[in-house]
């Protein structure tokens, strides 16, 4: 069974540009989260993308932005970024959509913003 | 609104000590899961325990205890006999009916040989 995984590990990028963060789901999964984890923070739900739509979405701005495919792996996509953007960036997913369907997490993308 | 509290922001203890990790919650849904993840330095959030709000049986799982209290909006997690690899930051979640997940603020565990 192959997890979550994330890429790339590590990004710097410039205040003002933008960034795409990518994730492959594990295997049998259909649903992807998006979760921010600012340093010494609990995760914050960004969105979820169920059947290739979002389906949900947290407190963060237009310009956090996403995509699933039809592989079910997805996208993030920040633009305009900000230094407050500074964070571990964590994907997960599940089964099935549904409350009782624990999160699989991959490693996490940690995105500086300078 | 869903709200997850973890008090304890670090605590510490050495090798073969039992250390118990509070969880507070707060919701208005009367069906809603609980959850319990381990963040070892590699960053990448490892699932422990899932808890549905029907079922407020204490589990035990090797050294690992959780004890659900309905009447207190509390999940606490007892760590017995703690060897140094429990060392981690733990994180209780609750999920609403879209799975959209609420994590506390986490608690990091310091376990000394």
């Amino acid at each position: 069974e192959t997890g979550v995984t994330q890429s790339p590990t590590h990004l710097i990028k410039t205040r003002g540009q933008q960034v795409t963060l990518r994730c492959s789901s594990q295997s049998g999964h259909n649903t992807v989260s998006w979760y921010q984890q600012a340093l010494g923070q609990g995760p914050q739900f960004i969105f979820q993308y169920y059947r290739e739509e979002e389906n949900g979405r947290g407190n963060f701005p237009p310009r956090f932005s996403g995509l699933q495919f039809p592989n079910y792996s997805s996208e993030l996509n920040v633009n305009a970024l900000e230094l407050d953007d500074s964070a571990l960036y964590l994907c997960a997913s599940s089964s099935f959509q549904g409350y009782n369907s624990p999160l699989h997490f991959g490693n996490g993308t940690r995105l500086t913003v300078t | 609104a869903q709200k997850v509290t973890q008090a304890q922001t670090e605590i510490s203890v050495v090798e073969k000590e039992d250390v118990t990790l509070d969880c507070v919650y707060e919701t208005r849904d009367t069906t809603y899961y609980l959850f319990w993840y381990k963040q070892p330095p590699s960053g990448e959030l490892v699932f422990l325990i899932r808890r549905n709000s029907f079922d407020e049986q204490n589990e035990i799982s090797g050294r690992y205890s959780w004890n659900f209290q309905k009447s207190t909006s509390s999940f606490n997690f007892t760590i017995t006999a703690s060897q140094v690899v429990d060392s981690a930051v733990y994180f209780c979640a609750l999920s609403d009916n879209f799975n959209k997940f609420y994590f506390g603020s986490g608690t990091k565990l310091n376990v000394k040989p």
